[in-house]
């Protein structure tokens, strides 16, 4: 089956850096990567969806200055979190849809984002 | 936005099936009804998905009112691994909102 990973599973990091995570198909190409934050005990919220060469579209009321999404390639899409501060720790999913699936989104095992 | 509506928890005892309803009543022609579950602090992984018509796999059964309304998920023997959060999205093209979901216990 399609799988996607995401790298790192977790990471802590202190208050005005920049994170960056990765979102990978492994054997497929994804023509379509969604990025979602998911705080404690609420549903995913979708953030933004990338389209592999082209900018990122997101969704209202998130700051794409501080959440930079680069979709470089059919496998590879990367959040980037600016000057993170620690409202932003949550928990990060990805999906990537492929055109020639079976309509599914295959989403990634998620990273926990912890800044102090 | 979410399109759905779906109870805010349930129980189930183990072995038995579970069923899970889910309110769509907005719902347009094209739109697919799709099920997902989350199990703590993973990624959404995907159960089953119709437009129309009735579906079964090896994980579930859905079941679509024919005015396409409304949708019911069914684990036909629930086990413990079953326990997770559902979630009933439906969605034009390739984009996906989330609803609050389902939080399914299965009670041994």
């Amino acid at each position: 089956g399609a799988v996607v990973s995401q790298h790192p599973s977790w990471v802590i990091c202190k208050s005005g850096t920049s994170v960056k995570i990765e979102c990978r198909s492994l054997d497929f190409q994804a023509t379509t990567m969604f990025w979602y934050r998911q705080f404690p005990k609420q549903s995913l919220m979708l953030m933004a969806t990338s389209n592999e060469g082209s900018k990122a579209t997101y969704e209202q009321g998130v700051e794409k200055d501080k959440f930079l999404i680069n979709h470089a390639s059919l496998t590879l899409s990367t959040l980037t979190v600016t000057s993170a501060h620690p409202e932003d720790s949550s928990f990060y999913i990805c999906s990537a849809w492929t055109s020639g699936g079976l309509y599914e989104q295959y989403f990634g095992p998620g990273t926990r984002l912890t800044v102090t | 936005d979410a399109k759905t509506t779906q109870p805010t928890s349930m129980d189930c005892a183990e072995g038995r099936a579970a069923n899970l309803p889910c309110n769509h009543s907005t719902i347009s022609g094209n739109e697919y009804v799709y099920w997902y579950r989350q199990i703590h602090s993973q990624g959404p992984q995907y159960i089953i998905h119709g437009l129309k018509n009735n579906e079964t796999n090896e994980m579930a059964s859905l079941i679509i009112t024919e005015d396409r309304k409304s949708s019911t998920l069914i684990l036909p023997h629930a086990t413990l691994r079953d326990t997770a959060v559902y979630y009933c999205i439906v969605n034009t093209g390739n984009q996906f909102y989330f609803g609050t979901g389902t939080s399914l216990t299965v009670i041994p």
